[in-house]
């Protein structure tokens, strides 16, 4: 069965660094996804994307974020300047089209020292 | 403002009952609600979803059921298995286009073999 992976499952870095999350959807999804879910609370989106462009997102996602699809395989989230507060799972999710289930990632553990 | 929220944190059921889950939201313009399962270490995932011209909806072993006039969702599982110990959240989402799933706070299910 077909299914979103992520890579790296845990990232470790310094506060104020760059960080790259990297996502592959299942591969006849159009519309994909990411959401955060801080230790022991409740998981929360971020952004949505379609056709190469953001059609969603929340007050989370701030200018420290982007998105991109540089190829027709994978989806990143890039944290320009980490803080501790983005220590949490991030994540990745995908759906064949609007409105239709959201299939998630296994995460990835985000933790800034 | 939008809030999804689930009625009891921890439900601690004996393996082979059936295990009932309930989750309270309060935003009218959601339209389709969707609960997940998460198992620890892992992202959510999809279980069944219903929408709101629907009031059941089955899976195998599982049901879904909507109130829409008092804004209350249930999920029902059929002869619990060990293999059902997870935290269980409810989500919804919007009509208009919005892609965007805003997720509960998560009850966890506790199977007692």
């Amino acid at each position: 069965e077909p299914e979103v992976t992520q890579t790296p499952s845990h990232q470790v870095t310094q506060m104020g660094q760059e960080v790259i999350l990297r996502c592959v959807p299942i591969s006849n999804h159009l519309y994909f996804y990411w959401y955060r879910q801080i230790l022991g609370q409740k998981v929360e989106f971020l952004v949505s994307f379609y056709n190469n462009e953001i059609s969603e997102k929340s007050e989370i996602f701030d200018d420290q974020f982007s998105v991109e699809r540089p190829d027709g395989s994978n989806f990143t989230l890039k944290i320009r300047s980490t803080k501790l507060e983005d220590s949490a799972m991030y994540f990745c999710a995908s759906s064949v089209g609007q409105g239709r289930e959201q299939y998630f990632g296994p995460g990835t553990r985000l933790t800034v020292t | 403002g939008e809030s999804v929220g689930l009625h009891l944190p921890t439900l601690s059921v004996q393996e082979g009952d059936n295990s009932i889950i309930n989750c309270a939201y309060s935003n009218s313009a959601s339209d389709y609600f969707i609960w997940y399962k998460q198992e620890s270490g892992k992202g959510p995932q999809f279980i069944i979803d219903i929408r709101s011209n629907m009031d059941k909806r089955q899976g195998q072993r599982v049901t879904v059921l909507l109130n829409k006039t008092v804004k209350h969702l249930s999920l029902q599982i059929a002869a619990t298995q060990p293999g059902d110990s997870a935290v269980y959240f409810c989500a919804e989402k919007e009509t208009g286009g919005y892609q965007k799933v805003t997720f509960g706070t998560g009850t966890k299910l506790q199977v007692i073999p």
